[in-house]
């Protein structure tokens, strides 16, 4: 089983909607969490961190977290075709482990 | 904002040559990764150093090497090239070991002909 698991894609959304892209750990001493974007062919991005159960808002952005159910969450409001990417889910502990990435296509 | 740089940003070669890929990390950034990223995969955790020491190994093959220079910029050695080594190699820094953000370069694109 892989360490970081996201829910499988494709994803598709219309424009304006709300975008839900889940992932779940299995190391519960985990204390980092991380959403990075990456376009094709392109390095991945930094969008938003979390360290602390609860939600944690950064503009059109919304990554909450619970440690108690190693689940993390990115919600992306007001969907935009210029977020259609993959959104990649990471947990560091010595190394960044990253989930196998969910397309997110939205439709304008 | 400076940003992690990575050069060359495309590389061509041949089987069985060596290739190096160096990795400029961001200003004050101690902790450097390698990812290897297949068509269509998620990165793969190479290796990692802190404070110009290995911290951690990842799924990184023997015939290739790496290490972090007194300036905290980073080489990747990579001989004996196989076809299956063509992919996208990533960079990323960050401050301190474990539990920061870490920022990617934009990566070096590998192809063995």
């Amino acid at each position: 089983q892989k360490e970081v698991e996201q829910n499988s894609g494709p994803l598709s959304v219309p424009e304006g909607a709300i975008a839900s892209l889940n992932c779940t750990y299995s190391d519960r001493v985990s204390q980092s969490f991380f959403w990075y974007r990456q376009y094709s062919g392109k390095s991945p991005e930094l969008i938003m961190s979390i360290y602390s159960n609860g939600d944690k808002e950064d503009g059109r952005f919304t990554a909450q977290l619970n440690k108690a159910s190693q689940y993390v969450s990115l919600l992306i409001r007001d969907s935009q075709p210029s977020d259609s990417a993959t959104y990649l889910c990471a947990v560091e502990g010595r190394q960044l482990t990253f989930g196998s990435g969910t397309q997110l296509t939205v439709l304008p | 904002a400076a940003g992690v740089i990575q050069s060359p940003r495309h590389l061509i070669k041949e089987k069985r040559e060596t290739a190096t890929l160096k990795c400029y990390p961001i200003p004050r950034h101690d902790t450097v990764y390698w990812y290897q990223q297949g068509p269509g995969q998620d990165p793969q955790f190479l290796i990692s150093f802190y404070e110009k020491m290995q911290s951690d190994k990842g799924s990184i093959p023997d015939r290739f090497s790496a290490q972090q220079f007194s300036d905290y910029h980073s080489e990747l050695n990579m001989s004996s090239l196989e076809l299956g080594d063509s992919a996208l190699y990533f960079c990323a820094s960050s401050k301190g070991q474990g539990y920061t953000e870490a920022f990617f370069g934009q990566g070096t694109r590998l192809t063995v002909v």
